[in-house]
């Protein structure tokens, strides 16, 4: 158990809707990292935030979002949902960016129908 | 674009055998990971290399790092059958810039699997 958590485990959901995915760090990480895990595309870094701040865009779609709040805990937002949008999210922290390995979280299974 | 790449992407070994798997990047970088994933899981952490020469042993795994020839390398000594799993390097994009730590690009990943 890393100590990151993400809800829900599951997901399942049909194509145009909106979904929310939500990560809580481990206690006293300030940065939070999400990445999208695919067949086709591999393990994809989307975006970075450190204390509340973005840090890092990587391949991040425009109809996805995230936050990140004073509590530290994230959410990443996904709109329009299409079909090619199903992967596992993975949600990881880290101290700090610098040095620290990602701890990453269970993971939450998106299936767009 | 920094690109990593990993090879072999499968790999079937025998218990007791020892193997290398090799990652290979594109762009100047010193800082890079090791990860394992067993099927369904998330990620593990295995390694972290932080400098050139940079050598780390936990078990039966030995990660290494020549940040000259853009090259890691992840040994497996002896290999049993608990070592079965898939195993990604992953390079951090930060740049002579160094202010965007953390943005990771990972390598394909290499299945290992290892037979008695």
């Amino acid at each position: 158990d890393s100590g990151v958590t993400q809800t829900p485990k599951h997901l399942i959901t049909a194509t145009g809707q909106r979904v929310t995915l939500r990560c809580s760090p481990r206690s006293g990480d300030l940065s939070v990292y999400w990445y999208q895990q695919s067949l086709d595309q591999g393990l994809q870094f989307l975006i970075q935030y450190y204390n509340g701040e973005e840090r890092a865009k990587g391949n991040i779609l425009e109809r996805f979002s995230a936050q990140q709040f004073p509590d530290l805990h994230s959410e990443l937002n996904l709109s329009s949902l299409e079909l090619g949008d199903s992967a596992l999210y993975f949600c990881a922290s880290s101290v700090v960016p610098k040095t620290g390995s990602q701890f990453f979280g269970p993971g939450t299974r998106l299936t767009v129908l | 674009e920094l690109k990593v790449e990993q090879n072999p992407l499968f790999l079937s070994m025998q218990e007791g055998k020892n193997y290398t798997i090799y990652c290979n990047y594109s762009t100047t970088s010193d800082r890079l990971y090791w990860y394992r994933q067993d099927p369904g899981k998330s990620l593990e952490s295995l390694f972290v290399l932080l400098s050139n020469g940079a050598v780390k042993q936990e078990g039966r795994l030995m990660a290494s790092l020549d940040t000259k020839a853009r090259l890691s390398t992840l040994h497996i000594t002896a290999a049993v059958h608990d070592l079965s799993a898939t195993y990604f390097c992953a390079v951090d994009m930060a740049n002579a810039g160094g202010t965007s730590y953390g943005k990771l690009t990972f390598g394909q990943g290499t299945i290992l699997t290892v037979h008695p």
